[in-house]
């Protein structure tokens, strides 16, 4: 158990629609990163947050976004939803409050399918 | 930019046997270096790691050195079993607070057969 938590583990909605998927990172950590996996893009970085802030972002859509909040929590909004969007969209957690760190540790997903 | 590139599977061993898994990366600075490994149906976990050149990863019998003069990473270990069958996942990122996010390849599907 990694400790970074999301939900819904399961999610399925129709085209055009809007979902928010939910992660709450490891106890102390500052940072939060999505990422979408999908079969033929692979692993790939959407955006990053620390401490509140954005920090830097990959390949996400304008369609796309995502917020942290005081609490350190983080929500992903998806809208207008395709086919294309479906996909494992994971959420990871690093940097402890006054340290450095090397690695992210990575949650369980959310599996996103768009019918 | 940076990019990961490592061999693509399935690869399919016996038990017991030596497994390598090769990983190549092009990078525009100084990264750290990981293999993340995924069980089915699971997220990712952190396997092992690796911050500079010449340093040497290591956990549960799996190895990989940061070789920076052949910009390479690659994953071995001398005798794996049936509970290795997963898919692994070389990547790199930037130390640091508020590092940007990791840089994966395509993962290969690793199996062992008893």
């Amino acid at each position: 158990d990694s400790g970074v938590t999301q939900t819904p583990k399961h999610l399925i909605t129709a085209t055009g629609q809007r979902v928010t998927l939910r992660c709450s990172p490891r106890s102390g950590d500052l940072s939060v990163y999505w990422y979408q996996q999908s079969l033929d893009q692979g692993l790939q970085f959407l955006i990053q947050y620390y401490n509140g802030e954005e920090r830097a972002k990959g390949n996400i859509l304008e369609r796309f976004s995502a917020q942290q909040f005081p609490d350190l929590h983080s929500e992903l909004n998806l809208s207008s939803l395709e086919l294309g969007d479906s996909a494992l969209y994971f959420c990871a957690s690093s940097t402890p409050r006054g340290g450095v760190s090397h690695e992210q540790y990575f949650g369980p997903g959310t599996r996103l399918t768009v019918t | 930019g940076d990019s990961v590139t490592q061999m693509e599977g399935p690869v399919t061993l016996s038990e017991e046997a030596f497994l390598t898994i090769n990983c190549t990366y092009t990078a525009t600075g100084y990264p750290s270096l990981f293999w993340y490994v995924q069980y089915p149906g699971e997220g990712l976990q952190l396997l092992l790691k690796a911050t500079k050149a010449d340093d040497k990863g290591s956990n549960k019998g799996f190895e990989a050195t940061y070789r920076k003069e052949t910009t390479s990473f690659h994953l071995e270990k001398g005798s794996v079993q049936v509970s290795d069958s997963a898919v692994y996942f070389c990547a790199l990122g930037y130390s640091g607070g508020g590092a940007d996010g990791l840089t994966f390849g395509k993962g290969t599907h690793l199996i062992i057969q008893p």
